[in-house]
C-alpha cells in the first residue's frame, strides 16, 4: 500500500491564482481531512469527508473548497490564492470503527503565495 | 475553549539521555490523547493513543503517561538517538462524528551527538 499521497510536494502560486491539491489514499478508509500547518502553530482542519459524496467545514474552511467524488480521492481547491494561504497542506485518513480513530498523514505539500 | 499547549517549545539533547516532553489540555469532552513524530519535512506519524482508562502506554523507548483528572500526558523518550530528532506533538481528540483532534504547536526536539 502507498498509504496517503499528495501532489504537487511544492507549489509555488502567485496572488488570484487557482490550483488544486491532489490526496489519494488506497486503504480503503472512509474518513479524509484536510489540515493547514503554519509556522509554531498546531494543525488546523480545513475541510473533512466521512465518505464518498460527503464533505464539511473544520476550523478554517474560507477560501477553499473541496469534493469527495470516490472514496479514494479528495482534492482541495484554493480559488484566488492569497498570502495568508502560505502554508504546509496535509491531508489525512483514517476509519471509523476501531477505539483509536486513527488518522494517518501524508507528506504534505508546501504552498507559497506571493 | 479546546486548546493544548506543550512545553518546552525546544529542547537540545545530547544522545543516549533521557527527556521528558510535557502537554497540558483543556478539551471536552475528552475521547483521547495521542503522541505523534513529525520528520522535518514529514507528516506525523502516530506514536501512541491513550484513552481516557488508560495512564501509561510504551511504544519501544517512547513511553506516553495520561493524567486525565489533572489533564496532563508526558511522553518520555528513553537513550535517545539521532534519528529521534523532530517535533513531537500532542493531539487530543473529542468526541464527536468526525472524531475531531485538536493539535499542540509541537515540541522540537534536537538529540546531538
Amino acid at each position: 500500500n502507498a498509504g496517503v499521497t499528495q501532489t504537487p510536494k511544492f507549489r509555488i502560486l502567485k496572488i488570484g491564482q487557482s490550483m488544486t491539491l491532489q490526496c489519494a489514499q488506497d486503504m480503503n478508509h472512509n474518513y479524509m481531512y484536510w489540515y493547514r500547518q503554519d509556522p509554531g502553530m498546531g494543525l488546523k482542519l480545513i475541510y473533512y469527508s466521512v465518505g464518498a459524496g460527503i464533505t464539511d467545514k473544520g476550523e478554517v474552511p474560507n477560501g477553499y473548497n473541496v469534493s469527495r467524488s470516490t472514496t479514494e480521492d479528495f482534492p482541495l481547491r484554493l480559488e484566488l490564492a492569497a498570502p495568508s494561504q502560505t502554508s504546509v497542506y496535509f491531508c489525512a485518513s483514517g476509519l471509523r470503527g476501531l477505539v483509536s480513530y486513527e488518522q494517518y498523514f501524508g507528506p504534505g505539500t508546501r504552498l507559497t503565495v506571493t | 475553549k479546546n486548546q493544548v499547549e506543550q512545553s518546552p517549545q525546544s529542547l537540545i539533547i545530547l544522545e543516549g539521555k533521557n527527556c521528558t516532553l510535557q502537554c497540558n489540555y483543556t478539551v471536552s469532552p475528552f475521547s483521547n490523547l495521542r503522541w505523534y513524530k513529525q520528520d522535518t519535512g514529514r507528516g506525523p506519524v502516530s506514536l501512541t493513543i491513550m484513552t481516557f482508562s488508560e495512564n501509561t502506554k510504551s511504544n519501544g523507548r517512547y513511553t506516553a503517561t495520561l493524567d486525565a483528572d489533572t489533564k496532563q500526558s508526558s511522553l518520555h523518550i528513553t537513550a535517545s538517538q539521532l534519528s529521534d530528532s523532530a517535533s513531537y506533538i500532542c493531539v487530543v481528540s473529542a468526541t464527536g462524528g468526525y472524531n475531531k483532534l485538536i493539535f499542540g504547536a509541537g515540541t522540537r526536539l534536537a538529540v546531538h551527538p
